[in-house]
């Protein structure tokens, strides 16, 4: 069965560090992963996706998100954090069958300290 | 209007109420879907419409009554809700169904049963 773990619920950064959030799969076969940010009362908002190609994958933003296969990971990275990237950011797996399911991780939230 | 409208964006209502939520969706997509996203813990997919046909129903409860009267539209009717189903109902829509298109969400509506 496929499956999804972000690493730590809550991840809290100052201003101008580097933002690292974990996302590890699991899949039977190549999967399609899928990085969504949630801000505040509102809904979630694709950032990035990797379909196959390309392993580090540019997203909106300043994010991106290095394909591992042999880690089975997609990290989410961006160089230097802004205020304004304080949100809960959300790993998705999309399985390869008949369904149209993303199985989503439980999120981390990122904080930002001045 | 652009992108996914989900009305109304916060819902209070009794037990015994009855109440509907409404979604619509601007980016000509095909396929429309409702989530559930109670507090800590991940996106619950709740169904899944393709072409306006049902084409999964994740084990939810029958007092959760879907309806998709064209690919634009998705609404969820509520009736004898319990607290528990307090959560923020996510409506999304993508292109069309398969493992390769990504989701696009609605801003969501927080409901809250007293």
């Amino acid at each position: 069965a496929q499956s999804v773990t972000q690493l730590g619920s809550h991840v809290s950064v100052s201003e101008g560090a580097l933002v690292l959030l974990r996302c590890n799969y699991s899949s039977s076969v190549p999967p399609y992963l899928f990085w969504y940010v949630q801000y505040p009362n509102q809904g979630l908002q694709l950032l990035l996706k990797y379909t196959s190609a390309a392993t580090l994958v540019k997203g909106i933003n300043g994010f991106e998100a290095e394909f591992k296969k042999s880690e089975t990971s997609f990290h989410l990275t961006k160089p230097s954090a802004h205020m304004s990237d304080a949100a809960e950011y959300f790993c998705a797996v999309s399985l390869m069958d008949s369904s149209y399911k993303l199985i989503f991780g439980s999120g981390t939230r990122l904080l930002v300290r001045p | 209007e652009t992108g996914v409208t989900q009305t109304p964006r916060h819902l209070v209502m009794g037990m015994t109420n009855k109440k509907s939520l409404k979604c619509e969706q601007h980016l000509g997509h095909n396929a429309m879907y409702w989530y559930k996203q109670s507090a800590k813990k991940p996106l619950e997919l709740m169904f899944v419409y393709s072409l306006e046909e049902r084409v999964e129903n994740n084990s939810v409860p029958s007092r959760f009554s879907p309806e998709c009267p064209n690919s634009s539209h998705l609404f969820l009717h509520l009736h004898t809700l319990q607290p528990e189903d307090s959560a923020l109902y996510l409506c999304a829509s993508s292109q069309d169904r398969g493992y390769t298109y990504e989701q696009y969400f609605g801003p969501g509506t927080r409901l809250t049963v007293t």
